[in-house]
């Protein structure tokens, strides 16, 4: 079953805002992935990390590999309308399976 | 270029009925991967397939799913029969290395309803 919990659920933000969320496993991680939904649309690879520590940026999006392998988080700074959506973490466990988080929906206010 | 190919996008279905969704993944890709994502469970991985072998199995729900992919370009997976916890959106998608996890590019899915 999934092991990746999100958080926060869900987050209302006014446009210019920074945005934080996080993701966190019950077990260690080697791989994290941050993903973006749109509706009526499949996910879409936004970030991966693929070491303890790791923090990585994708224009305004930087996400970081948590230091136990067991959390990750991702940052958006100066929000704008289009980063409304659906974001997923997902993760590759040390027995090659792979998890999907439960998502943080994003909504901008303009 | 064109992406990841799923169809139908929408299926509507009675309980009981056989339902086959279909995806062509992007061509030059040797690995895909099949999803179900409800808002119970979100997103699960369901199959996947290497070089058109399945890989790992392990997320098939029960023996009324099933999934083939008879050549580098085609995949099903198929309920049979269909139930109504079955509706969800399922995705489709495929990989150009392997099952490199990072390089996975997503269809637009199929919605299914099962009435």
């Amino acid at each position: 079953g999934q092991q990746l919990n999100q958080s926060p659920q869900s987050m209302f933000i006014q446009e210019g805002e920074d945005v934080s969320m996080n993701c966190t496993s019950s077990s260690i991680f080697n791989t994290w992935l941050w993903y973006k939904q749109e509706p009526g649309e499949g996910p879409v690879l936004l970030i991966a990390l693929y070491k303890a520590g790791e923090l990585t940026s994708n224009g305004r999006l930087t996400a970081q590999f948590g230091i136990t392998r067991k959390d990750s988080f991702l940052n958006i700074s100066a929000s704008i309308p289009s980063d409304v959506g659906i974001y997923f973490c997902a993760g590759l466990g040390t027995g090659n399976q792979f998890y999907f988080g439960t998502g943080t929906s994003l909504t901008v206010i303009p | 270029d064109a992406g990841v190919i799923q169809s139908p996008r929408h299926e509507v279905t009675e309980m009981g009925q056989e339902v086959t969704l279909r995806c062509k993944p992007i061509s030059g890709h040797n690995s895909l991967f099949w999803y179900r994502q409800t808002m119970m469970r979100g997103l699960e991985l369901l199959i996947y397939f290497n070089n058109n072998v399945p890989i790992d199995d392990s997320g098939m729900p029960e023996d009324r799913f099933s999934a083939k992919m008879p050549n580098a370009s085609f995949s099903t997976l198929k309920i049979q029969p269909s139930e109504p916890r079955d509706s969800a959106v399922y995705f489709c998608a495929s990989s150009p290395h392997g099952t490199r996890w990072n390089e996975q590019f997503f269809g637009p899915g199929t919605r299914l309803t099962v009435l």
